[in-house]
């Protein structure tokens, strides 16, 4: 079966730019979660969603935003990017985001800001 | 509390030889410990993953164990093949997030 798909690859924005990162998760899975991965802080969790909802928030500014559509499909969105911003940015999906079923991950979205 | 410490930061073995990456927690509460291989240019691949109360899981040519009194749990893979040449990351979970180590840049010499 599929994995889970994210778009686009790459991206490049520019500072105080907006971007919107897309991530069809695992037919039959509903819990999605997003991390951001750089090389000096390395893997960190963003957010998790089920069913449309927002189940848990990790420490990450406002400007991080993200929904999840009744498919399970999710978007993420970052406000007035910052350099800093760049980094490869990772969904995951679960069944039902319990151990359980554990947790596959797509191969992420290259966002370099400028 | 929520961090986990992963060491080394780097490994090069010869083929054949056996890898040992260690990794400590604080938190107790953390209820479910996966190792994660990632190649470049993809996402984290869970390899194997452990519940507290079992204190060793083997898979194939990967173990981990886990030991809980002193809240550290490491991955062994035996017979290490050049293919295996990938980062390695611990992580821990509570409450659907996944805490990650830093990362083992594990080289396998042919």
């Amino acid at each position: 079966k599929a994995g889970v798909t994210q778009t686009p690859r790459y991206l490049i924005k520019t500072r105080r730019q907006q971007v919107t990162l897309s991530c069809s998760p695992i037919s039959g899975h509903r819990s999605v979660s997003w991390y951001q991965q750089t090389p000096g802080q390395g893997l960190q969790f963003l957010f998790e969603y089920f069913s449309e909802t927002q189940r848990n928030k990790g420490n990450f500014p406002g400007r991080f935003s993200g929904r999840q559509f009744s498919n399970s499909r999710s978007e993420m969105n970052v406000s007035t990017l910052e350099l800093g911003d760049s980094a490869l940015y990772l969904c995951a999906s679960s069944l039902d985001g319990t151990v359980n079923y554990g947790y596959t991950f797509g191969s992420g979205t290259r966002l370099t800001v400028v | 509390q929520q961090q986990v410490k992963q060491s080394p930061q780097s490994l090069i073995v010869q083929k054949g030889g056996i890898s040992i990456i260690n990794c400590a927690y604080e938190n107790t509460a953390f209820d479910y410990f996966p190792w994660y291989q990632q190649f470049p240019g993809k996402g984290p691949a869970l390899l194997i993953a452990i519940r507290p109360d079992v204190s060793e899981k083997k898979e194939g040519r990967f173990t981990i164990s886990f030991n809980k009194s002193a809240k550290q749990f490491s991955l062994h893979i035996m017979d290490s093949q050049p293919g295996d040449s990938a980062t390695y990351f611990c992580a821990a979970t509570l409450a659907r997030q996944l805490t990650f180590g830093s990362g083992t840049q594990l080289t396998v010499l042919p």
